[in-house]
């Protein structure tokens, strides 16, 4: 039973254009969210996270959006630049510990 | 610099010998868990610790084996009874407080 689903496996954007990653989850308990950005034969690094009692989180080029009642988190990156090609996946936190999607590669074109 | 080591990098084994990854951690985080990758499988939860010589299994622990016994380090014995143990395997540690895990370059693991 997959509880965070990353439905599209890849996705390819020119680069100065918008990357928009989406995500979603089952399980209504989940409280917390976090994106990470994943190279090859590298450990996934975190970029971003929002809480369960937000909508919209900003760092820099990336914003998260929650919507609680569709159950769908998504992941923006604006301007997209060629150094973002990566594997993107989502988490969600439930009972103490991560639950991860499989992953989604972002691939931008110069 | 404080951060997560994991060694080596890559490892090779013969099919039936147990095999030990290592991680260590200078972050000061209570917490430290071990996934693993598969092609198109994402992360996958094989064993978790909050505090030491304490741990509890993950999503996939058959096969596996963990101690706690200093703060620092969380070794992961991959068995001869992991009857898939190929893969790459990633170390990861977070406070407790905290919900952001910080991961470790990871090790990869080919079982010959």
């Amino acid at each position: 039973d997959q509880q965070v689903k990353q439905n599209s496996p890849s996705l390819s954007v020119q680069e100065g254009r918008i990357s928009i990653l989406n995500c979603d989850y089952t399980n209504s308990m989940f409280d917390y969210f976090l994106w990470y950005k994943k190279y090859p034969a590298e450990g996934p690094t975190f970029l971003i996270s929002i809480s369960s009692i937000k909508d919209k989180n900003e760092d820099g080029r990336f914003t998260v959006f929650l919507n609680k009642s569709a159950k769908h988190l998504s992941l923006h990156i604006v301007p997209s630049q060629p150094g973002d090609s990566a594997v993107y996946f989502c988490a969600a936190r439930g009972s103490e510990k991560l639950v991860f999607g499989k992953g989604m590669k972002l691939t931008v074109n110069p | 610099d404080g951060g997560i080591t994991q060694s080596p990098k890559y490892l090779f084994r013969k099919e039936g010998q147990n095999v030990t990854l290592s991680c260590e951690q200078n972050l000061n985080h209570d917490a430290m868990y071990w996934y693993r990758q598969d092609p198109g499988q994402g992360l996958r939860l094989i064993y978790y610790s909050q505090i030491v010589n304490d741990f509890q299994k993950g999503d996939i622990a058959e096969g596996y084996s963990v101690s706690r016994e200093k703060k620092e380090s969380f070794p992961l014995t991959v068995t001869s009874a992991q009857k898939n143990p190929t893969a790459f395997y990633l170390c990861a540690s977070s406070t407790v407080a905290h919900y952001e895990q910080f991961f470790g370059p990871g090790t990869r693991l080919t079982v010959l």
